[in-house]
């Protein structure tokens, strides 16, 4: 059972850059594309982003100048850099697999709440 | 951007009654829309892909049908545990898009 569980710091300075880590378990991350999504109460359930195991990745273009998403050092890990944070980016943020064949999440990670506070 | 829009945005209903929700996407997306059920707390839960292939694990209850730009989801007798938030997901282009949910509470 492939399990996804996202790292990092919950809060985060306005300004300053967001970086979350997405450990995937019990399954390999090659083959398969992995994407970011968050969750605010403004704004529901916004896309990211992907990568893919090769890593090309695919960005949000209403984020696409602040969002790098990268492979981890540890092979089965990837990761969330959000730059210039601001109040709107508090959400809670998942880290999925993205089938691309149907286009839809199957495996989803708990979300960590990130708040964007000074 | 497709914009994805449901119908209704909260339905009242009581365990056994069937539950029907509408998502409607901007312009044309084939069969290309997932449903995802969200428990308070909780990560969204894929149901259906495809507009209507049932994801495994997934009970027969639910099920997804596709007219034109218009999807449904039918839940056919609703069960305690289907007390959730329901989203549609277009899959036909980048970037990805969510409809805003549609919450089933307790008549």
């Amino acid at each position: 059972q492939v399990q996804l569980q996202e790292s990092g710091p919950g809060l985060v300075k306005p300004s300053e850059t967001l970086s979350l880590t997405c450990t995937v378990s019990g399954g390999s991350i090659s083959s398969y594309y992995w994407s970011w999504i968050r969750q605010s109460p403004g704004k529901g359930l916004e896309w990211i982003g992907y990568i893919y195991y090769s890593g090309s990745t695919n960005y949000s273009p209403s984020l696409k100048t602040r969002v790098t998403i990268s492979l981890g050092t540890s092979k089965n890990q990837f990761s969330l850099s959000l730059s210039s944070v601001t109040a709107a980016d508090t959400a809670v943020y998942y880290c999925a697999r993205h089938s691309q064949r149907t286009g839809d999440f199957d495996y989803w990670g708990q979300g960590t709440l990130v708040t964007v506070s000074s | 951007d497709i914009q994805m829009t449901q119908s209704p945005s909260s339905v009242s209903a009581s365990v056994g009654d069937r539950v029907t929700i509408t998502c409607r996407a901007s312009q044309g997306i084939r069969g290309w829309l997932a449903w995802y059920q969200q428990k308070p707390g909780k990560a969204p839960k894929l149901l259906i892909y495809s507009a209507s292939s049932l994801q495994s694990g997934v009970p027969s209850r639910f099920s997804g049908s596709a007219s034109g730009t218009d999807f449904t989801l039918t839940i056919s007798s609703l069960q305690p545990e289907d007390f959730a938030t329901y989203y549609c997901q277009q899959a036909h282009s980048f970037p990805l898009t969510f409809g805003p949910g549609t919450k089933v509470d307790v008549k």
